[in-house]
């Protein structure tokens, strides 16, 4: 049962370019959602949430979009830099569980 | 460095034997997380610790247990280990359930 789901194995963009990075979920009882980078040999690293009460929530060059009556959210990356080649992961959690449930990650890939 | 340690970096078992996987959160985070990737997989959230009682369990076999210590650090232990539990297992740590988690580099584990 893949409750968050990242549809895209790889993405490849060119630098100075906008990366769009696509998350669907099924369980409408998350209320906050999270994107993770991860390069080889290390660990996730956390980069940016948002909460079910907003639609859009911006840290620099990273906007991550929400569409509720969608199940739909977004991160864009702009303008995408050779640094943020890595894979990203999707992730959500519902008011008061405990866990993160994880989407498969998609490798982006920026090309100079 | 997210403050999460985990050690050891790298562990190659045979089938059959057990081992113990050790996480120290970052300091002050009460919450300890552990998930398993196998290969081109997403993460699998395994089990869930808070202030030393366990909160949340997810896909974790019979043959795995863990335990977080009045120290905070918590301890995987999998058993009767198969080739098919080859793979990196994470821990990740947050201050309260619902804030984002600090993961840490991972141990790569390979049973052969």
């Amino acid at each position: 049962d893949q409750q968050v789901k990242q549809n895209s194995p790889s993405l490849s963009v060119q630098e100075g370019r906008i990366s769009i990075l696509n998350c669907d979920y099924t369980n409408s009882m998350f209320d906050y959602f999270l994107w993770y980078k991860k390069y080889p040999a290390e660990g996730p690293t956390f980069l940016i949430s948002i909460s079910s009460i907003k639609d859009k929530n911006e840290d620099g060059r990273f906007t991550v979009f929400l569409n509720k009556s969608a199940k739909h959210l977004s991160l864009h990356i702009v303008p995408s830099q050779p640094g943020d080649s890595a894979v990203y992961f999707c992730a959500a959690k519902g008011q008061g569980a405990q866990k993160l449930v994880f989407g498969q990650g998609t490798r982006l890939t920026i090309n100079p | 460095d997210s403050g999460v340690t985990q050690t050891p970096k790298h562990l190659i078992t045979a089938t059959g034997q057990r081992v113990t996987l050790r996480c120290s959160p970052r300091s002050g985070d009460l919450s300890v997380y552990w998930y398993q990737q196998s290969l081109d997989q997403g993460l699998q959230f395994l089990i869930q610790y808070y202030n030393g009682e366990e909160r949340a369990k997810g896909n974790i076999l019979e043959r795995f247990s863990a335990q977080q210590f009045p120290d905070l650090h918590s301890e995987l232990n999998l058993s009767s280990l198969e080739l098919g539990d080859s793979a990196l297992y994470f821990c990740a740590s947050s201050i309260q359930v619902n804030t984002e988690a600090f993961f840490g580099q991972g141990t790569r584990l390979t049973v052969v």
